[in-house]
């Protein structure tokens, strides 16, 4: 089965500053992998997705991710963080099937809380 | 594209009540999940429709958890006897492509 680590449940950065959330994730085949941001009391909204097609992902709201699978990570990154950036994100995998599709079942992270200072 | 909705946002009930909450997936979306998120923890996959057939049930579905999707449009999610343990935020989604759920603003579930 699969599973994610986010590590660090609590990530605190300055205002401009570089945006480094961590993500590792255990898959016994080539998985579809995740990251939403989820604001409080409300729903979870995509940031991007990687479908093994480019290992390296652009998002909305100026994210990107890097699929690296020698070390399965999946870590996300913003150059330059903004006040609206505050929020707590979560990383998820998808298992593909033989078919190549994927089996649907969304496995969560714990999440980790992106605070911003001014 | 209105988005995923869900009703009630908040419910509050006593323990040993039954509760039902709706989704309203993005219209033409024919797979609809429902995840459970308690607090400090990723939302947790308990339930999956493909149009009206219900795939796969998770093991976090006990009996007292019953979930539909009559005609393959909204879908309702039933706890009955509710306990305190089943306080949490129910969260629906829908997609065309399993790899891309979009999902709704969640329903806060608070048993006293």
């Amino acid at each position: 089965a699969q599973s994610v680590t986010q590590l660090g449940s609590h990530v605190s950065v300055s205002e401009g500053a570089l945006v480094l959330l961590r993500c590792n994730y255990s898959s016994s085949v080539p998985p579809y992998l995740f990251w939403y941001v989820q604001y409080p009391n409300q729903g979870l909204q995509l940031l991007l997705k990687y479908t093994s097609a480019a290992t390296l992902v652009k998002g909305i709201n100026g994210f990107e991710a890097e699929f690296k699978k020698s070390e399965t990570s999946f870590h996300l990154t913003k150059p330059s963080a903004h006040m609206s950036d505050a929020a707590e994100y979560f990383c998820a995998v998808s298992d593909q099937t033989l078919s190549g599709g994927s089996n649907y079942k969304l496995t969560f992270g714990k999440g980790t809380l992106l605070t911003v200072n001014p | 594209d209105t988005g995923v909705s869900q009703d009630p946002r908040h419910k509050i009930t006593k323990r040993g009540q039954n509760v039902t909450f709706r989704c309203d997936p993005i219209s033409e979306h024919n797979r609809l999940y429902w995840y459970r998120q308690t607090l400090g923890q990723g939302p947790e996959f308990l339930t999956y429709f493909q149009n009206e057939a219900q795939l796969e049930k998770s093991r976090l579905l006990s009996d007292r958890f019953s979930a539909e999707r009559p005609k393959g449009s909204f879908s309702t999610l039933e706890i009955q006897r509710t306990e305190q343990g089943d306080s949490a935020m129910y969260l629906c989604a829908s997609s065309r492509k399993s790899y891309e759920q979009y999902f709704g603003p969640g329903t806060r579930l608070t048993v006293t």
